[in-house]
């Protein structure tokens, strides 16, 4: 399988703390996106980061991307009721046209 | 609005009966895309198309067919649907160039069970 794969798979935290989730992936790729779904809905896209840069801000999201290590990390600073959800990672592998999406990782925030 | 619709959102139907789900984007996208997300394993692309009449495999294309005839439209077939095929389906539009991708749009996504 191609699949990346996400941790942690599940993460509670209090509003007002930050959310830090981290995506591994398996091959060169183009760009690595994160997309967030709330409860079986369809995924909605937060923010992309290309292969050649390394951090990337908007709003309360902080993605970086390290492509020696084949990881990139997510995090939501001083999180809401609301981002409650589902948190996903995809990639599109050099030379492909393809996607491939991580595991996800549930994120929980308790008010 | 722009957005991606599929068709129907809920279906239940027995092994072997053939069905389609329908996919339609109204922002004059080239690239669009099935995936299928199962519990535990995230989702997974079926198949995508690059633009009208160019196809291709994603990672699990067995037992399903696409064809894309109108830039707008992308269907997804199961010529003989069968139990492990029951899954919530997600069609996606993108304006990726080639060799250049962007973000995608999803639609609401159709829970399919096969008995």
């Amino acid at each position: 399988s191609q699949q990346g794969e996400e941790d942690p798979q599940a993460l509670s935290i209090q509003e007002g703390e930050n959310a830090t989730m981290n995506c591994s992936y398996k091959t060169s790729i183009n760009n690595l996106q994160w997309y967030r779904q709330n409860s079986g809905r369809g995924l909605v896209h937060l923010i992309l980061i290309r292969s050649n840069e390394r951090e990337k801000h908007s709003g309360r999201l902080r993605v970086t991307l390290d492509t020696s290590k084949k990881s990139s990390s997510l995090l939501i600073t001083a999180s809401r009721a609301a981002d409650t959800a589902s948190y996903f990672c995809a990639t599109d592998p050099r030379g492909t046209y393809k996607y491939i999406f991580g595991t996800g990782t549930r994120l929980k925030v308790l008010a | 609005e722009a957005q991606v619709t599929q068709n129907p959102r809920y279906l239940i139907t027995v092994t072997g009966k053939k069905l389609t789900v329908t996919c339609s984007q109204n922002m004059n996208h080239e690239y669009m895309s099935w995936y299928r997300q199962d519990p535990g394993l995230g989702l997974r692309q079926i198949y995508y198309s690059m633009n009208v009449e160019v196809t291709d495999k994603g990672d699990v294309p067995e037992g399903y067919k696409v064809s894309r005839k109108e830039k707008r439209n992308f269907p997804l077939i199961l010529e003989s649907p069968s139990p492990n095929q029951t899954s919530l389906y997600f069609c996606a539009s993108s304006s990726g160039r080639e060799g250049v991708s962007n973000e995608q749009f999803f639609g609401p996504g159709t829970r399919l069970t096969v008995l």
